[in-house]
């Protein structure tokens, strides 16, 4: 258990909707970043936020956005879902935002768009 | 941009032979390197790390170490077991806040 929790486990929902993904870092942690992985591209980075402020973009689209709370947890939001939307998307968090520091991934939140 | 390319296997090896998996990046400066590990319906843990050049990181009975003249980062092991299959990923950490840049990983199958 690395001790980041994703809600919920299992989305499944309709192109067009939106969807809100929760995360909680480790106890600690100031800095939480969001992973997509699928078949054809992989596991990319989307964004980073460190204490509350976004430090970092990855390859996330326009449709998405994310923010991290006073309490550090984060949500990341996916609008006008489309079927090329469907992955697993994973939280990871590190106690400050460098080198060296270890990410820690939550178990992943599985989404499926139909 | 700064890339990873590693051997996507599918790699079957019998217990207890010798494991190599290739990883070679690019990337702007000295990255920090790291082996993920994803065992089956589970989220990434961290397998072993190294810093700076001619860092050998190890854990678990892998290593790998920081090759800067080659950019590359091997993956080893002399001896896997079946507890070892999974998919496993190398990643440079980068300049975008020292996100991770994954290669698109390895799956390993160890057969008794």
């Amino acid at each position: 258990d690395s001790g980041v929790t994703q809600t919920p486990k299992h989305l499944i929902t309709a192109t067009g909707q939106r969807v809100t993904l929760r995360c909680s870092p480790r106890s600690g942690d100031l800095s939480v970043y969001w992973y997509q992985q699928s078949l054809d591209q992989g596991l990319q980075f989307l964004i980073q936020y460190y204490n509350g402020e976004e430090r970092a973009k990855g390859n996330i689209l326009e449709r998405f956005s994310a923010q991290q709370f006073p309490d550090l947890h984060s949500e990341l939001n996916l609008s006008s879902l489309e079927l090329g939307d469907s992955a697993l998307y994973f939280c990871a968090s590190s106690e400050a935002s460098g080198s060296y520091n270890e990410q820690f991934f939550g178990p992943g939140t599985r989404l499926t768009v139909l | 941009g700064d890339s990873v390319t590693q051997m996507e296997g599918p790699v079957t090896l019998s217990e207890e032979a010798f494991l190599t998996i290739n990883c070679t990046y690019t990337a702007t400066g000295y990255p920090s390197l790291f082996w993920y590990v994803q065992y089956p319906g589970e989220g990434l843990q961290l397998l072993l790390k190294a810093t700076k050049a001619d860092d050998k990181g190890s854990n678990k009975g892998f290593e790998a170490t920081y090759r800067k003249e080659t950019t590359s980062f091997h993956l080893e092991k002399g001896s896997v077991q079946v507890s070892d299959s999974a998919v496993y990923f190398c990643a440079p950490d980068s300049n975008s806040g020292y996100a991770l840049n994954f290669g698109k990983g390895t799956s390993l199958l160890v057969t008794p």
